[in-house]
């Protein structure tokens, strides 16, 4: 049930792009986006419910393509306040509100 | 606004005692529940959800449980803890409105 998430880490200096994988073996329903900075609980970023859905968030955005069941995370002109583990939470279309997250995407930002 | 709380925020136990964690969600009303635990640098792992009271579905079948005895309060228990129970546990309620998972403080739990 578990999505699996790519790359694990990565290291960016300030205004590089970075784009985060996230794969499911199941159906999605949803995909939703978190940003957790080290100790504290995880922050909602954006959900995506349609197939081929993009949202934007500031210089954050995602796709999602329903038929590959994969979603991805863009960080445009990163910012040290990117920083952090990023995480998709996937929610399958027969296991309806019950959200599995991905193992995590360890991103840093230096000057 | 809702507003989710989770408590106690630190804990250190020794292997064997009992665990009680208590969340409480305030602001909205039939909730759905979850409890996750997130091991040290991993992801998050989905150990129990509620979509209402008495009504618990386990993920994990350890030696973990979790209890919703009102509309809007889930606990997580065990009656013994083992070494591998250390982590960190956070409650969440969706939201269906803007379909976002609201993450309580977290509670940390060391196993000695």
């Amino acid at each position: 049930q578990q999505p699996v998430q790519s790359p694990q880490a990565v290291i960016l200096r300030e205004g590089e792009d970075a784009v985060i994988n996230c794969s499911s073996s199941k159906a999605l329903y949803s995909v939703h986006w978190y940003r957790q900075k080290h100790g504290e609980a995880p922050v909602f970023l954006m959900i995506l419910l349609k197939g081929g859905e993009q949202k934007g968030h500031d210089k954050i955005s995602a796709s999602f393509n329903e038929k590959k069941q994969q979603s991805s995370l863009y960080l445009t002109a990163s910012q040290l306040s990117y920083s952090g583990t990023y995480f998709c939470g996937t929610e399958s279309l027969n296991t309806g509100n019950q959200f599995y997250f991905g193992t995590g995407t360890s991103l840093t930002v230096i000057p | 606004s809702q507003t989710i709380h989770q408590w106690p925020a630190t804990l250190v136990q020794p292997v064997g005692s009992p665990l009680s964690l208590e969340c409480t969600v305030e602001g909205t009303s039939n909730p759905n529940l979850y409890w996750y635990r997130q091991a040290a640098g991993r992801g998050l792992q989905l150990l129990f959800y509620s979509v209402g009271i008495g009504q618990i579905s386990s993920e994990v079948p350890q030696n973990l449980s979790a209890s919703r005895p009102q509309d809007r309060q889930f606990i997580l228990s065990s009656k013994k803890l083992l070494l591998s129970d250390s982590g960190f546990y956070l409650c969440s309620f969706f939201d269906r409105g803007p379909g976002e998972l609201f993450f309580g403080e977290g509670s940390r739990l060391t196993v000695l």
